[in-house]
């Protein structure tokens, strides 16, 4: 199946600093990434639809001064997690949608996921 | 807009031994609807997905799921389950892409599956 690739996998910071996350189609273009943020043991939650070329869509209670979120190709978006704060620290998880050029309803791909430690 | 309920945080089974892992999901329109496994610190791989036709949808793994529209149902069963099943199961759902649903999803809770020698 298509890859999608988040780097870096784990990264810890100092508060107030930012810390810049890569979503990577690997051999596919999307058009449409969408970034999550999941909590321990918890569910993920949609924070931020990314279309190429346009700015993001936000979810309801999520600060997009906070989280910005760029998608410049076709095959790379990349969520910025500006003045970090530890409530910031999460597991943030990246999809892309691939369409098949033969038609149909496409399928989502997963990234890694990232782990943001704020201390 | 769409909720998925997993009524089961933990279920613990002994190894081969069969395992439901319920979801039931509330929408006014179409939906697909998917399953998805998460082992610890990875990103979330599709067991199985149901987008139309066939109410019993077989996935990855030995993995199954039917989808039960009266009973806004979409349980995942397996019959044998392996050591390696352990992780978090999320069920999820999406409004069909020809209402314009394009694959936002709406996840569960999340069910974790341990399984015991």
């Amino acid at each position: 199946g298509a890859v999608v690739s988040q780097h870096p996998s784990w990264v810890i910071c100092k508060s107030g600093t930012s810390v810049k996350i890569e979503c990577r189609s690997l051999d596919f273009q999307a058009t449409t990434m969408f970034w999550y943020r999941q909590f321990p043991k918890q569910s993920l939650m949609l924070m931020a639809t990314s279309n190429e070329g346009s700015k993001a869509t936000y979810e309801q209670g999520v600060e997009k001064d906070k989280f910005l979120i760029n998608h410049a190709s076709l095959t790379l978006s990349t969520l910025t997690v500006t003045s970090a704060h530890p409530e910031d620290s999460s597991f943030y998880i990246c999809s892309a949608r691939w369409l098949p050029q033969a038609g149909g309803t496409g399928e989502l791909f997963f990234g890694e996921g990232s782990r943001l430690t704020v201390l | 807009a769409q909720s998925v309920t997993q009524l089961d945080s933990q279920v613990p089974v002994f190894e081969e031994a069969p395992v439901e892992l319920r979801c039931n999901y509330s929408s006014s329109v179409s939906v697909y609807l998917f399953w998805y496994v998460q082992y610890p610190n990875q990103g979330l791989q599709l067991l199985l997905k149901y987008l139309s036709g066939s109410t019993l949808v077989k996935g990855i793994n030995g993995f199954e799921a039917e989808f039960n529209k009266s009973q806004t149902s979409f349980h995942l069963r397996k019959p044998s389950v392996h050591i390696s099943d352990t992780a978090e199961y999320f069920c999820a759902v999406s409004e069909s892409w020809v209402t314009g649903g394009g694959n936002k999803l709406t996840f569960g809770t999340g069910t974790q599956l341990k399984v015991e020698l």
